[in-house]
């Protein structure tokens, strides 16, 4: 069982590229996530999923966004990528949201220049 | 316990010796904690949870302990090991449907 899969681990981005985040879930989860940690600021919520083809916003959406268009894929899209955003993303899933664990992803290191 | 800033509260310990290491929490309505793991250049790893209608919940060399009263959860880490060495942070419910909120981790060192 493959758990959570992010792709890719690392990559670095000229300011003002773009690109996506893949996470995908095997486990037949209804919730993901995507967070982003930086040092001493532990995981901020960037945007979440209650479901196929739903999305919100957590704590800080500004500069990104998401898509889930099938139930195991959970895509976070950088539209024009800043140096503020250089980060370590991590993907999560959970079977029913609050009231149970995550399930983490490796993480995606991202490096805006 | 958790803090402010761009420094991890950290806990150096001896292999073998019981680590013990804390989180403070606010909200009233948080029904539901997780501890979890994170070792460098990983992600998260679950180690033990508990719901608020419980005080203790044990795990393989693991205990984690609630007190509502006074907001505080802690996690006991029996005959520490070089592979507990880590950054441990508290998750907790608030209430809320969909989603859990993360606290700022401790770094734990275990010295051999």
């Amino acid at each position: 069982n493959a758990g959570v899969t992010q792709t890719p681990k690392f990559r670095v981005l000229k300011t003002g590229q773009s690109m996506t985040l893949l996470c995908a879930q095997d486990m037949n989860h209804e919730y993901m996530y995507w967070y982003r940690q930086d040092p001493g600021m532990g995981l901020r919520l960037i945007h979440y999923s209650v479901g196929e083809g739903t999305t919100a916003k957590g704590e800080v959406p500004d500069g990104y966004n998401v898509s889930r268009l099938k139930k195991q894929n959970f895509l976070l899209g950088l539209e024009s990528a800043a140096p503020s955003q250089t980060s370590v993303y991590f993907c999560a899933s959970s079977r029913t949201g609050g009231n149970y664990g995550y399930t983490f992803g490796s993480g995606t290191r991202l490096t805006v220049v | 316990g958790e803090s402010v800033g761009l420094h991890l509260p950290t806990l150096s310990v001896q292999e073998g010796d019981n680590s013990i290491i804390n989180c403070a929490y606010s909200n009233s309505a948080s029904d539901y904690f997780i501890w979890y793991k994170q070792e460098s250049g990983k992600g998260p790893q679950f180690i033990i949870d508990i719901r608020s209608n419980m005080d203790k919940r044990q795990g393989q060399r693991v205990t984690v302990l609630l007190n509502k009263t006074v907001k505080h959860l802690s996690l006991q880490i029996a005959a520490t090991q070089p592979g507990d060495s880590a950054v441990y942070f508290c998750a907790e419910n608030r209430g809320s449907n969909y989603k859990l909120t993360f606290g700022k981790g401790t770094l734990l060192t275990v010295n051999p």
